[in-house]
């Protein structure tokens, strides 16, 4: 079976930084790009980042420039996204997509609250 | 960069077809493939198009995807509409170096 699953979501205060981890089975994981995309409460579907199969081409939102980073191990089939300088706009559910015939993860919330 | 349009919410009844439009704002909508997301209340998004016209394996026939060039728009369609088609639905595409979504309808079946 095809399976994402995200983790290290949770409770930070302003400023303070998380690296969120996107776990991948059942399928080429080297062969696929993937994004990270983030759903704020009651808002809809926001991208934020993309990188290709050998981390060769990334790609981030204009608006994440700078915050935020995304990496892949593809030893480990995994996918990062280090966020940095945190602010409370950025509490959302964090999902992971899979190129291809896209694949979801369930998600990892992240709030952020002093 | 470009944006992707979409009506807020819609409503149709049991049984009937409906059809949900996102609009590209600017450069061809052929010009990379469009995806559509169902979204239900509380779960992640799950994909019912891909590539513009592909079905996922699962996804029931009654789901269909088009684009249109004249309108610059991509286009779901769903037939026989059933109660648990009532969701959130989401286009998304690409350009160079980004991706979009469009804003997502919300669909309700009454």
């Amino acid at each position: 079976e095809e399976k994402l699953v995200e983790s290290g979501g949770g409770l930070v205060k302003p400023g303070e930084s998380l690296r969120l981890s996107c776990a991948a089975s059942g399928f080429d994981f080297s062969s696929f790009s993937f994004s990270w995309v983030r759903q704020a409460p009651g808002k809809g579907l926001e991208w934020l980042s993309s990188i290709n199969g050998g981390s060769s081409l990334i790609y981030h939102a204009d608006s994440m420039k700078g915050r935020f980073t995304i990496s892949r191990d593809n030893a480990k089939n995994s996918v990062f996204l280090q966020m940095n300088t945190l602010r409370a706009e950025d509490t959302a559910v964090y999902y992971c997509l899979r190129d291809g015939v896209p694949l979801w993860g369930p998600g990892t919330l992240v709030t952020v609250s002093s | 960069n470009f944006m992707l349009t979409q009506p807020h919410s819609v409503s149709e009844s049991p049984g009937k077809t409906i059809t949900l439009s996102c609009t590209r704002s600017s450069g061809s909508i052929a010009s990379a493939y469009v995806q559509w997301f169902q979204q239900r209340p509380g779960s992640a998004p799950t994909t019912v198009v891909y590539e513009s016209d592909q079905r996922p394996s699962g996804v029931p026939d009654r789901f269909s995807g088009s684009i249109d060039s004249s309108s610059n728009s991509a286009s779901l369609t769903i037939s026989g509409l059933k109660t648990e088609d009532e969701a959130d639905y989401y286009c998304h595409s690409y350009a160079s170096a980004s991706r979009v979504f469009g804003g997502g309808t919300r669909l309700t079946v009454l």
